[in-house]
């Protein structure tokens, strides 16, 4: 079936502007995250949905970062005003809930740059 | 807070070659630790280790855990060029804190040179 897809896969855009990322998770998972990984870094936990809710956004860097998740499927994440330092690869993963954290199935990533 | 230390951050062998990659941790009540494969973006899923002295096995690919000393090694046998990853350590947090990510190492970056 299909995987974790995101898009865009590369988004370039200016400082100060706005922009959205989308992850569609695999169908029927109800557990969503987002991870951002900085150029050489490791993954950096950033949200966690439990269907529509977000019991865990213990990982949002500041506020201009948000992020929701409707119908229990697609989320989107929203950085506002950019900064050069969220240039990074955000990451999104899904699980099925009950089956604890780790069988965590990752999307091919957005690539953000920002100028 | 967990702590999940990789090394080593880089490494370049030839094909063929054995390569060991490292993975200590801190966590508190540990249940499991993980290890993936990232090339270009996407990290893959390849190996959760649960007790300590048994060896999990793919292909040329394997690891074992140590709950004694807090670590765990990924080997690949053979390398080959196809081998070329980030390659991550993981461990998850404990479920009664509410806290669902992974708490990821900064991973160790392998080319193999052909």
């Amino acid at each position: 079936g299909a995987g974790v897809s995101q898009s865009p896969s590369n988004k370039v855009t200016e400082k100060g502007k706005d922009v959205e990322l989308r992850c569609d998770p695999i169908s029927g998972h109800t557990a969503l995250y987002w991870y951002r990984q900085s150029l050489g870094q490791g993954l950096e936990f950033l949200i966690y949905f439990q269907g529509n809710s977000a019991p865990d956004k213990s990982g949002l860097p500041s506020d201009r970062f948000s992020a929701e998740r409707t119908g229990g499927s697609v989320s989107t994440l929203t950085i506002q005003r950019t900064q050069q330092e969220d240039s990074a690869v955000y990451l999104c993963a899904s699980s099925l809930a009950g089956r604890g954290p780790y069988e965590q199935y990752f999307g091919p990533g957005t690539r953000l740059t920002v100028t | 807070e967990d702590k999940v230390v990789q090394s080593p951050l880089s490494l370049v062998v030839h094909e063929g070659d054995t390569v060991t990659l490292n993975c200590s941790y801190e966590v508190t009540n540990f249940r499991s630790l993980l290890w993936y494969k990232q090339e270009k973006k996407a990290p893959t899923f390849l190996f959760m280790l649960t007790s300590s002295g048994i060896e999990k096995k793919s292909g040329r690919l394997s690891s074992i855990l140590d709950k004694k000393e807090l670590f765990s090694i990924l080997n690949i046998t053979a390398t080959q060029t196809g081998d070329s990853a980030v390659y991550l350590c993981a461990v998850p947090p404990v479920m009664d804190t509410g806290r669902r990510a992974l708490t990821f190492g900064s991973g160790t970056r392998l080319q193999v040179q052909p």
